[in-house]
């Protein structure tokens, strides 16, 4: 089983839309989560953290759901510039190590 | 801002060569991270170091490769005999800290795109 499962997507919405990706974790015992940005053929860029109770910055917003093991993110208003791949990375309780989702492409078009 | 820089953009070997990738983290910076992405493919953790020596390895991380900070600057992956399935870009991270609540941010550099042929 993958420790990150993302729908690799594409998803292609309008600008101006709100769009949502899903990430599953297989390890009950993971602590630490995010979400990143990696454009193409580039390196992968902290979008933001994700705590326990929720998190937003400006149109975004992370959730993490522990029961059901899974994190949200949320993004309003989509601007041309939010296209990208999206990464889900958790890191397990001894936090030293991370893992990739294979990533959700988000295409926003005109 | 400060950045992470890798060394070279492009490395091109022969099968069977050893390579180095240099990587110079943010200089504050305690915890080292290196990662590889195949071309199409996840991001996949290879390593962690801290105290000058390994605190996480993945199961990719076999005895062909070998981490080091010959310096107070620079972080070194080496990969001693390279196959066909080594090409790919190489990631070099830094952070402050790890772990936990808050976790500091890794940065990454722009990486090492690794042809082997």
């Amino acid at each position: 089983r993958k420790e990150v499962e993302q729908d690799p997507g594409p998803f292609n919405v309008p600008e101006g839309a709100t769009v949502a990706f899903n990430c599953t974790y297989s390890n009950s015992a993971s602590q630490s989560f995010f979400w990143y940005r990696q454009d193409c053929r580039k390196e992968p860029k902290l979008l933001m953290s994700v705590y326990s109770s929720g998190n937003e910055d400006g149109r975004f917003t992370a959730q993490l759901n522990r029961a059901s093991q899974y994190i949200s993110l949320l993004i309003r208003d989509s601007k041309l510039s939010d296209s990208a791949t999206y990464l889900c990375v958790v890191s397990p309780v001894n936090f030293n190590k991370f893992y990739f989702g294979s990533g959700t492409k988000l295409n926003v078009k005109p | 801002e400060p950045e992470v820089t890798q060394t070279p953009s492009h490395q091109v070997t022969q099968m069977g060569q050893e390579v180095i990738l240099r990587c110079v983290p943010i200089s504050n910076h305690l915890y080292f991270y290196w990662y590889r992405q195949i071309l199409g493919q996840k991001v996949e953790f290879l390593v962690s170091f801290y105290n000058n020596e390994i605190s996480e390895k993945s199961e990719i991380f076999d005895d062909q490769f070998s981490v080091e900070r010959p310096d107070g600057s620079n972080f070194t992956l080496k990969i001693r005999s390279t196959k066909l399935e080594d090409s790919a870009m190489y990631f070099c991270a830094s952070s402050t800290t790890t772990g936990g609540i808050g976790t500091d941010t890794q940065y990454f550099g722009p990486g090492t795109r690794l042809t082997v042929l």
